[in-house]
C-alpha cells in the first residue's frame, strides 16, 4: 500500500531563515509525486509535478528535489506570505489517485 | 474564469437528509476526482471518473453516488446524512496522459471545497 510520510507537522520560520520539509513515499511504482500549498479554507494549489530521481523543480522562493525514496521542499529565505500547509501526494503508475501526506503546517513570521 | 468552482461552499444539514454538491470545471480536462479532507485535514481519494466513466470507487459508503452528466461536470449525491460525513469535500480535474509534444500531464487542479457539517 502507498505511504506519504511529511515531516516535521509543523514548522516556525522567521522571515529569512530558509529551511527544508521532508516528504518520505513508498509505491509500487511512482508516476509521479506532487507538492501542493493548501491556505485555511481554500483547495490545494498546485505547485510541482516531480517524474524521476535527480529531477528538480524551482519556483520563486521554492525548490522541490526527489530521490528514490524522498522529496524535499526548500524554501529560501521565506516571507509570511509563504505561510500555507503544504501537501505532498504520490501517483502509482498504475492509477489515477494522489495519495497525500498529512501535510506541513508552515508559518514564518515577521 | 474560476477553473474548478463547486456549489455550495458551506452546506449545514441534519442527519438523514438527502443533499448534493455540484462541481463544473472549465479547464477541458477529461478526468475529474472527488476527495474528502476530514478534521485532521487528511485528504483522502473517494471517486474518479474518466470521460465520464467511473474509474475509481474507494471503501465509500454507497450513501455516496457520484455523477458525471458529462465531461465538465462532476456531482456527488449523499443520502441519509450521518454525523460523521461532516467534512471539507474537494473536487478536483485532470488531464490524464503524454501530451502531443511528449509533455506529461497528471497535475490535478482542486476546487474551493464544500464544508458540509451534520448535525
Amino acid at each position: 500500500e502507498d505511504q506519504v510520510t511529511q515531516s516535521p507537522e509543523a514548522l516556525r520560520l522567521q522571515e529569512g531563515e530558509s529551511s527544508s520539509l521532508n516528504c518520505s513515499y513508498t509505491v509500487s511504482g511512482l508516476r509521479g509525486l506532487f507538492w501542493y500549498r493548501q491556505d485555511p479554507g481554500k483547495g490545494p494549489e498546485f505547485l510541482f509535478t516531480l517524474y524521476s530521481a535527480g529531477e528538480e523543480k524551482e519556483k520563486e522562493r521554492l525548490k522541490a528535489t526527489l530521490t528514490k525514496k524522498e522529496s524535499f521542499l526548500h524554501i529560501t529565505a521565506p516571507k509570511p506570505e509563504d505561510s500555507a500547509t503544504y501537501l505532498c501526494a504520490v501517483q502509482a503508475d498504475s492509477g489515477y489517485a494522489l495519495n497525500f501526506g498529512k501535510g506541513t503546517s508552515l508559518l514564518v513570521t515577521p | 474564469d474560476t477553473a474548478v468552482s463547486q456549489t455550495p461552499k458551506y452546506l449545514v444539514t441534519q442527519m438523514g437528509n438527502d443533499k448534493s454538491i455540484k462541481c463544473e470545471q472549465n479547464l477541458g480536462h477529461d478526468t475529474m476526482y472527488w476527495y474528502k479532507q476530514d478534521s485532521k485535514k487528511f485528504l483522502k481519494i473517494m471517486f474518479s471518473y474518466n470521460n465520464k466513466e467511473l474509474i475509481i470507487n474507494e471503501t465509500v459508503p454507497n450513501r455516496f453516488s457520484p455523477k458525471s452528466p458529462d465531461k465538465a461536470h462532476l456531482n456527488l449525491h449523499i443520502n441519509s446524512l450521518e454525523l460523521g460525513d461532516s467534512a471539507v469535500y474537494f473536487c478536483a480535474s485532470s488531464l490524464f496522459g503524454v501530451g502531443l509534444a511528449g509533455e506529461r500531464n497528471y497535475e490535478q487542479y482542486f476546487g474551493p471545497g464544500t464544508r458540509l457539517t451534520v448535525t
